[in-house]
């Protein structure tokens, strides 16, 4: 089945340490990104890349990176510099078209102790 | 660039028709509006889209009146398994080379349903 696959569901940090979060998809999708999401909000873009080697900062990047080395797959690393990132985390992709449908994956619970 | 303004929240008892409207009231001549479902712990997942006048799917209908400045997500006879978060995007034209703002979700209107 096609899909976006986020890894891990869960994740526990300790502050000042860096995570890598996952993102693969096999949609054949140009365009992936990445939002964040805290309780009882609406969800807030990162990052996004259009095309291989090439992204754009979103909103909230500060304390954010994000590589897009093949079409597949775009991971997203938290930084010690991110002063809050405990946070629910979702990676999207779609098509590159003016009607923007965005598929999601089932997200990442980021928790630092 | 659209902005959209929805209700925080609904509620609705289960068997009812419920309308949730978006409001948009700058929104471009090549913009689509689109809804996404939410529900906890989950990606939002694409409910429908439209441009104009009304679109129908399996799951529900929008409704966009003629100066497009609002649009209506209309779910039929919903049930317990339809509480959730519906997010109302405005999506156009520059989309795939402009900034973020196309892409901003709200935070949506959180549906209800009461047995």
């Amino acid at each position: 089945d096609g899909g976006i696959t986020q890894s891990p569901k869960y994740l526990f940090r300790k502050e000042g340490q860096n995570v890598t979060l996952s993102c693969e998809q096999n949609l054949n999708h140009d365009a992936m990104y990445w939002y964040r999401q805290d309780p009882g909000q609406g969800l807030r873009l990162i990052y996004y890349s259009q095309i291989v080697n090439d992204f754009q900062k979103g909103d909230i990047a500060e304390g954010y990176s994000v590589s897009r080395e093949k079409k597949e797959s775009f991971p997203l690393t938290v930084t010690s510099a991110q002063k809050n990132p405990t946070a629910f985390y979702l990676c999207a992709s779609s098509i590159i078209s003016d009607r923007g449908e965005l598929f999601f994956g089932e997200g990442s619970r980021l928790t630092v102790l | 660039l659209a902005k959209t303004t929805q209700p925080i929240s609904m509620d609705s008892y289960e068997g009812q028709e419920v309308n949730i409207t978006c409001s948009h009231n700058n929104i471009a001549t090549n913009d689509y509006i689109t809804w996404y479902q939410q529900f906890p712990s989950q990606g939002p997942r694409f409910i429908i889209q439209g441009y104009k006048t009304k679109v129908t799917n399996e799951v529900a209908s929008l409704f966009i009146p003629a100066d497009r400045k609002s649009s209506t997500l209309s779910l039929p006879r919903v049930s317990l398994s339809d509480t959730a978060v519906y997010y109302c995007l405005v999506v156009g034209v520059g989309y795939s080379g402009a900034g973020s703002y196309q892409l901003t979700f709200g935070k949506g209107t959180k549906l209800s349903v009461i047995p």
